[in-house]
């Protein structure tokens, strides 16, 4: 069935550098992959997304780039902060069910003051 | 903040009674979801609507009932928890139009199963 394979599932960097959370799909008719942060005791919330006719979007520090040909998205952030710290999940939808969104598992990120 | 509230927030049930968790919105949003968080399987769809009493399942539907009554209401039901159901349960909003399929989360419940 449908899978979205995240890595790495925890990953810590220093105050100040940058952070890669990677994400592959299955299904190559998958069209919009969101980004999703979750602070502790919170619902996840949408930070940014990409449609698969775009190749790279920036908001601010973060970014998404798609490659469609290999199946992987990645999210970016740049110049990080302890606000950073928390769950990154993404997330792709299907062919044949356009509404529904299957999740990877999770990154827990934590910035190093 | 997307207008979704939750309730309960938490709630502790034993083994073989009904639960029923309410979802509500004020945005008028036409899809609704439930999902479920388990440490190492990140969110999970139990069943979704598309509209006022159109309802459909999701991943991991066993155990678990909806219904939409009206738009601003998704309910999910237990009808008889097991510990398997324990769990925090999500749910989410999204807009009927095709070029928004961006989906907002409400703040969850954490339902534990004894």
């Amino acid at each position: 069935g449908e899978n979205v394979e995240q890595h790495p599932s925890t990953l810590s960097v220093q105050e100040g550098d940058s952070a890669v959370i990677k994400c592959t799909y299955s299904d190559s008719a998958s069209n919009y992959f969101p980004w999703y942060k979750q602070e502790l005791g919170k619902g996840p919330q949408l930070i940014i997304d990409i449609r698969s006719n775009v190749g790279e979007k920036k908001d601010q520090r973060i970014a998404v780039t798609l490659n469609k040909t290999a199946k992987h998205f990645s999210l970016h952030i740049t110049e990080t902060q302890p606000e950073d710290s928390a769950v990154y999940f993404c997330a792709a939808t299907f062919s044949g069910s356009a509404r529904q969104l299957t999740f990877g598992s999770g990154t827990q990120l934590t910035v190093l003051p | 903040d997307a207008g979704i509230t939750q309730s309960p927030r938490h709630k502790v049930t034993e083994t073989g009674t009904p639960v029923t968790l309410r979802c509500h919105q004020t945005e008028n949003h036409r899809y609704m979801y439930w999902y479920r968080q388990d440490p190492g399987h990140g969110l999970r769809l139990i069943h979704y609507s598309y509209g006022v009493k159109d309802t459909d399942k999701g991943e991991v539907s066993d155990g678990y009932s909806v219904s939409r009554s009206k738009t601003e209401d998704f309910l999910l039901t237990l009808e008889s928890a097991t510990s398997s159901q324990t769990s925090v349960y999500f749910c989410a909003i999204s807009e009927s139009r095709e070029r928004t399929p961006e989906q907002y989360f409400g703040p969850g419940t954490r339902l534990t199963v004894t």
